[in-house]
């Protein structure tokens, strides 16, 4: 069946960068679309950017843009979120999802239909 | 960017009656081929969100004929015929019109 594995957990320091993995798996790799949601604690999902495997294309949140590399290992079937600059502000659970449909350029409708269990980010000095 | 709003914030039912949760868009989600660019989530307690409807009004596999969805344009409506126990959570409202995609602030369901 379809799996995102994500990692447990890391802590940062302000203005270091975080690379966070998702494994996945049950799927044709390149065919869907993967999303980025982040969830501060306590606090509501927040859409932070989508990539395609197929051609690495990318579109992100104005919010993080400039901070956030959305990159894939097709070899790995692995997709990587890195976010540099860290803040007090990004400490979250960031989720991987799948999109639904597949496509190479993000257009309407991308709902996720399956999430990863999310990995935590704690950024403290 | 569109805005999505919904109401209420928190929404306490009784088990077995209905539980309808309102979401608003800065602008219209209805496209000109018909559809609603809307998807609803419900985020259970510890969990990761999970889809319960996309374009509006298409249940996710798996999911009870209990949860509908519907509207059109800027105002839609997520409805729950008969709450049960295992509803509780967060749901979400999101709209997938155009990037970047956003979602409503949540409202939280809970068991009186």
């Amino acid at each position: 069946q379809v799996q995102l594995l994500q990692s447990g957990g890391e802590v940062k320091k302000p203005g270091a960068s975080v690379k966070v993995p998702c494994k996945t798996s049950g799927y044709t790799f390149t065919s869907y679309g993967i999303t980025w949601v982040r969830q501060a604690p306590g606090q509501g999902l927040e859409w932070l950017g989508w990539i395609s495997p197929y051609d690495g294309n990318t579109k992100s949140s104005e919010k993080v843009q400039g901070r956030l590399t959305m990159t894939t290992d097709t070899s790995s079937t692995t997709v990587y979120m890195e976010l540099g600059s860290l803040t007090s502000a990004d400490t979250a659970v960031y989720f991987c999802a799948k999109v639904g449909v597949p496509g190479t350029i993000l257009g309407r409708g991308y709902y996720m239909d399956v999430w990863g269990k999310g990995t935590t980010v704690t950024v403290s000095s | 960017d569109i805005v999505m709003t919904q109401s209420p914030l928190s929404l306490p039912v009784t088990p077995g009656e209905p539980a309808s949760i309102s979401c608003r868009s800065s602008q219209s989600l209805l496209h000109n081929n018909g559809y609603n660019y809307i998807d609803w989530y419900l985020q259970k307690p510890g969990q990761s969100p999970q889809l319960l409807i996309n374009l509006g009004s298409h249940r996710a596999s798996g999911v009870p004929d209990r949860f509908r969805g519907s509207g059109s344009g800027t105002d839609y409506t997520l409805k729950i015929n008969r709450v049960e126990a295992e509803d509780v959570g967060v749901y979400y409202c999101m709209q997938t019109l155009e990037a970047p995609y956003s979602f409503g602030q949540g409202t939280k369901l809970e068991i009186k």
